[in-house]
């Protein structure tokens, strides 16, 4: 299967600062990928849809300004948590769709914490 | 509204035994449904597709049923291992112009004891 990476792995900051986290396929390269994020024993919610050289698609509630998506290439797309506050403190996976199938490989996640 | 339901939080067998976790889901017209795998801190891991003109899918112990009449899947894994002790995901995707999206269920617990 494909391998896609996160990182950081894990990240505390204070209040109001703000976070990117990087995610990137290792061995292939897609066009689409998907953010996601996942409270504590909840489902995964999908956040958004980022196709290379385009602006993302976010899912109804999520805000654009606050959840920047960069889908600077066919094998990275960054999301930046902007003035982060504790309510947005959670585990966040990125998924790459495999070009020509319904598969998605998602990377390990990265835990959020904002003090 | 769609809704998603994995009819267990937790389901806890015996190692050899077979078990058998169910996603039911309403209001939706799901061009696939898959299966993922979850550890505690980790991403999911992709098990299995099936089509919604597919009946059944197989992959060495696992199985994965569909039935679109009665807007479920079931998913079975034989001769357990403690090591198949891990969170189920079922997720649809409905093509079209969501073609990718997924919609995830809450998930079951599953716990093998030797």
């Amino acid at each position: 299967g494909a391998v896609v990476s996160q990182h950081p792995s894990r990240v505390i900051c204070k209040s109001g600062t703000s976070v990117k986290i990087e995610c990137r396929s290792l061995d292939f390269q897609a066009t689409t990928m998907f953010w996601y994020r996942q409270f504590p024993k909840k489902s995964l919610m999908l956040m958004a849809t980022s196709n290379e050289g385009s602006k993302a698609t976010y899912e109804q509630g999520v805000e654009k300004d606050k959840f920047l998506i960069n889908h600077a290439s066919l094998t990275l797309s960054t999301l930046t948590v902007t003035s982060a506050h504790p309510e947005d403190s959670s585990f966040y996976i990125c998924s790459y769709q495999w070009v020509g199938t319904d598969t998605q490989y998602f990377g390990p996640g990265t835990r959020l914490t904002v003090l | 509204s769609q809704k998603i339901e994995q009819n267990s939080e937790a389901l806890n067998i015996q190692e050899g035994k077979t078990a058998t976790l169910t996603c039911n889901y309403t209001n939706y017209s799901p061009a696939y449904l898959q299966w993922y795998r979850q550890d505690p801190g980790r991403g999911p891991v992709f098990l299995l597709l099936i089509r919604e003109n597919e009946k059944e899918k197989r992959k060495e112990r696992l199985k994965v049923t569909f039935d679109t009449t009665l807007k479920q899947s079931l998913f079975h894994i034989t001769a357990s291992q403690p090591a198949d002790s891990a969170t189920y995901l079922c997720a649809l995707g409905t093509g079209g112009t969501s073609y990718g999206k997924l919609t995830f269920g809450q998930g079951t617990i599953l716990t093998v004891h030797p």
